[in-house]
């Protein structure tokens, strides 16, 4: 199993403001994600980030919006750049561990 | 990429009934994982059940790979156990492919 810590676990912020979300696995892990959850809606995964490589995005996403930083095998942030209202949202780090995925507690933002 | 869909999307049950969730997911897969979101939004892992059958207290799931689906059971239920209740699937290196949930709501 893993245990991942995230934070902020909540926070509320300014239009047109920038949040930097930070993840930290108790292990090593080759690759980490990033999730969106939009109210009322399901999970979409928004980029998978490699230690020592550029991250990959998935369709609908771009780093310009969404850069993601992997420093090393245990740590990951993704910044919301330029923030509007239609980027509030819960957003969740994961990783998978022996084919098993497990995911930190989330960070719930409201853009105001 | 894999498509993941639940049924029913809404439950609705009074305190002490079974119920019985699907997924079905439309290629084979290496990972399928029940999870229950709380209302802080934190995803609890319930099973990792790529095949088999597993047991967890009053909970148990069944997938059968080969006919592409998973059931989640869930038996004398709660009003603790009333939340979002998500399958996901996993074919390769990008990431959980969720379903989009089934409410389930349990009335004393």
């Amino acid at each position: 199993s893993a245990v991942i810590s995230q934070k902020p676990s909540r926070d509320i912020c300014q239009r047109g403001t920038s949040l930097t979300i930070q993840c930290q696995v108790d292990s090593q892990v080759t690759m980490m994600f990033w999730y969106r959850q939009q109210p009322g809606q399901s999970l979409t995964l928004i980029a998978t980030a490699n230690q020592g490589s550029e991250a990959t995005y998935e369709s609908g996403f771009v780093i310009d919006k969404f850069p993601i930083s992997r420093p090393n095998l245990t740590f990951s942030t993704l910044t919301v750049s330029n923030m509007s209202p239609e980027d509030s949202s819960i957003y969740l780090c994961s990783v998978l561990t022996g084919g098993e995925a497990f995911f930190g507690q989330g960070t719930r933002l409201t853009v105001v | 990429g894999i498509q993941v869909e639940q049924s029913p999307p809404d439950l609705i049950l009074q305190e002490g009934a079974n119920s019985t969730l699907r997924c079905n997911f439309s290629d084979s897969v290496n990972n399928l994982q029940w999870f229950h979101q709380n209302p802080w939004g934190q995803l609890i892992n319930l099973f990792y059940i790529p095949s088999g059958t597993k047991q967890n207290g009053r909970l148990s799931a069944t997938t059968v790979a080969t006919e592409r689906y998973s059931l989640l059971y869930i038996s004398s239920s709660q009003t603790t156990d009333s939340g979002v209740y998500f399958c996901a699937a996993w074919g390769g290196a990008d990431g959980l492919t969720f379903g989009k949930g089934t409410h389930l709501i349990i009335q004393p």
